[in-house]
């Protein structure tokens, strides 16, 4: 079983629609929860974490973490043009600096004016 | 806004030889990290260098990768001897030592090696 299972899409959606975004895993272990953005021909950009289960919200996005399903989510409410691009999960058991991040293959959005 | 830099953008090299791929974190940061992506893959972490040696590797690093810092600036990735399987997006990432917080890492643009 892989270790971080994501959706690859492509998802499109129409101007202001809600987008869900998802992995699940299969390490118990992990305890941190990343989802990184990234633009074409460019690095990943961090957008939000957290810690263990629970939710966070960040303007219009949020971040949610299920661990007992071992499930978590990134909802973009109000969709723009600008948030296409390719979304990331990332995850770790400990966060030092040296942990290494285990990333999803990625989920690539579309948000269509 | 401070970034990391990555040289080449696109670096094309033949079967067997070898390449630098390089890097120049953050200045004030001191972890730094390459990851790879080949096309249609996830990224995937390879090492990460703290303190002037490795810390953490991947079974991908193997003996014919290499890493260095050989200034205060740069950080270099060396593949001794390229197979085609290296073919891939390079990034380099960089972050603060956060005591024990999150510690963002802030990736480059990354360089593509195609190997041919």
């Amino acid at each position: 079983q892989k270790e971080v299972e994501q959706d690859p899409g492509p998802l499109s959606v129409p101007e202001g629609a809600i987008v869900s975004l998802n992995c699940t895993y299969s390490n118990s272990a992990f305890q941190y929860f990343m989802w990184y953005r990234q633009y074409s021909r460019k690095g990943p950009e961090l957008l939000m974490y957290t810690y263990s289960s629970g939710n966070k919200e960040d303007g219009r996005f949020t971040a949610q973490v299920d661990k007992s399903s071992k499930y978590i989510s990134l909802f973009i409410r109000d969709s723009q043009p600008s948030d296409s691009a390719t979304y990331l999960c990332a995850m770790s058991a400990l966060l030092v600096g040296n942990t290494p991040l285990v990333f999803g293959k990625g989920t690539r959005l579309s948000v269509i004016a | 806004e401070p970034e990391v830099t990555q040289t080449p953008s696109h670096q094309v090299t033949q079967m067997g030889q070898e390449v630098i791929l390089r890097c120049v974190p953050i200045s004030n940061h001191l972890y730094f990290y390459w990851y790879r992506q080949i096309l249609g893959q996830k990224v995937e972490f390879l090492v990460s260098f703290y303190n002037n040696e490795i810390s953490e590797k991947s079974e991908i690093f193997d003996d014919q990768f290499s890493v260095e810092r050989p200034d205060g600036s740069n950080f270099t990735l060396k593949i001794r001897s390229t197979k085609l399987e290296d073919s891939a997006m390079y990034f380099c990432a960089s972050s603060e030592d956060g005591g024990g917080g999150l510690t963002e890492a802030f990736f480059g643009q990354g360089t593509r090696l195609t190997v041919v």
